[in-house]
């Protein structure tokens, strides 16, 4: 089973280019999110999906947007990029929200120029 | 404000023997806690988890101990293993929450 998988694996951006970045899971899973990850700052919610039809902000939402395009696919776009949005960006899903164990996928590496 | 604290950035220990990794946290309502683990290059793996209503959860090698009085676990690893090297983050939650709260990630290094 591929579990969640993400593309691209990495990406160079210039300032102000934009970008989608893809993700899907095939466990069935109701709840997708988006996290990045910063040196010493462990993993932060960008924006979450609790079930197909819907989304919310995380912790750190500015300047990006997300789609949960079905059951399976939830993306992430940045609109604009910003060297500050350079970090490696995970998806992750899970049965439900709340407690439950999180299924990560193996990250987008981006780095804004 | 850092819910969830790591507050040992990396940690060396000697095949077979034990490795102890450190997580505390300040939030009350955290009732569930997540061990992940990650190696360079990939995502994180969950290993182990713990709801509130036990102190102690084993899964194999794997044992995650929970003070709730303390605010305090801890993912006991025995005996370490040179797979086991890899970077190891802690997170915490709260039943109808929308996410983890994940520590900054302690690095363990298994020596031969």
């Amino acid at each position: 089973n591929a579990g969640v998988t993400q593309t691209p694996k990495f990406q160079v951006l210039k300032t102000g280019q934009s970008m989608t970045l893809q993700c899907a899971q095939d466990m069935n899973h109701n709840s997708m999110y988006w996290y990045r990850q910063d040196p010493g700052m462990g993993l932060r919610l960008i924006y979450y999906s609790a079930s197909e039809g819907t989304t919310d902000k995380g912790e750190v939402p500015n300047g990006y947007n997300v789609s949960r395009l079905n059951k399976r696919e939830f993306s992430l776009r940045l609109e604009s990029a910003a060297p500050s949005q350079t970090s490696v960006y995970f998806c992750a899903s899970s049965r439900t929200l709340g407690n439950q164990p999180q299924h990560f996928g193996d990250g987008t590496r981006l780095s804004i120029l | 404000d850092q819910q969830v604290k790591q507050n040992s950035p990396s940690l060396s220990v000697q095949e077979g023997r034990i490795s102890i990794l450190n997580c505390d946290y300040t939030n009350s309502m955290f009732d569930y806690f997540l061990w992940y683990k990650k190696y360079p290059a990939e995502g994180p793996t969950f290993l182990i988890s713990i709801s509130s209503i036990k102190d102690k959860n084993e899964d194999g090698r794997f044992t995650v101990f929970l003070n709730k009085s303390a605010k305090h676990l801890s993912l006991h690893i025995v005996p370490s293993q040179p797979g086991d090297s890899a970077v190891y983050f802690c997170a915490a939650s709260w039943k109808g929450a929308q996410k983890l709260v994940f520590g900054q990630g302690t690095r363990l290094t298994i020596n031969p």
